[in-house]
């Protein structure tokens, strides 16, 4: 079982409101991840953190930013949102004890509406 | 860029019987993850290969790598109501700093 927590879990907004979505993780892992999923679409990374004060985007271009002050947390920011920001966004974290150091366990997700 | 091709995009089966989805790519990877997504819900890790030719079960489930490097399939047994989902597979590319690339999810139906 992973302990990683996401908030909101849900949220509307109206469009050119700032947001950030919350994700923290008490397992002590290194690499944390962004992905947004579309409704039953396949997930595509955004984000990713190696550790404190590393950040890089991911395969797919996003208006989002993120920041890893700490290793258990790394939130996700959109300082203004537009309806096409709409969509899932998961959160994940690795696991570097595996043998690969590339277990990944995700979030139960923040469902983002903007109106 | 790399894909992964999985397949098929939904199933609707029976209660009690056995299910079996793959993914291929023509890309090598050295890690492979199934993962079950419920509505709402973030993706839940299933079954975890990290060598060519392991084959895994965790209770009904049952996931190979491929020998080759470059397919896994997943096996579910027995199926029940509760094994509705989306089932995703996750492959890792040797020396991508273990950035996971999915494919498009097999959509689950069991009929009780």
């Amino acid at each position: 079982e992973a302990d990683i927590y996401q908030t909101p879990r849900y949220l509307v907004i109206g469009t050119g409101k700032k947001i950030t979505l919350e994700c923290s993780q008490t397992m002590g892992h290194d690499k944390m991840y962004w992905y947004q999923q579309d409704p039953g679409m396949e997930l595509h990374l955004i984000h990713y953190s190696y550790g404190v004060n590393s950040t890089e985007k991911g395969d797919l271009s996003s208006e989002s930013t993120v920041s890893r002050i700490r290793t258990e947390h790394f939130p996700l920011t959109l300082e203004s949102a537009r309806p096409s920001h709409t969509s899932q966004y998961l959160c994940a974290s690795s696991d570097p004890t595996g043998p690969s150091g590339n277990t990944i366990y995700f979030g139960e997700g923040s469902w983002l509406t903007v109106v | 860029g790399q894909q992964l091709n999985q397949s098929p995009q939904s199933m609707f089966i029976q209660e009690g019987e056995d299910v079996s989805m793959n993914c291929t790519s023509s890309s090598i990877f050295n890690t492979w993850l199934w993962y079950k997504q419920e509505p709402g819900e973030g993706p839940v890790l299933l079954i975890a290969l990290y060598k060519a030719g392991e084959l895994t079960s965790n209770g009904r489930l049952t996931a190979q790598f491929g020998i080759t490097r470059k397919d896994s399939f997943l096996n579910i047994s027995a199926s029940i109501p509760s094994d509705v989902g989306i089932y995703f597979c996750a492959g890792q590319l040797y020396n991508q700093g273990g950035k996971l690339i999915f494919g498009q999810g097999t959509e689950l139906s069991v009929k009780p």
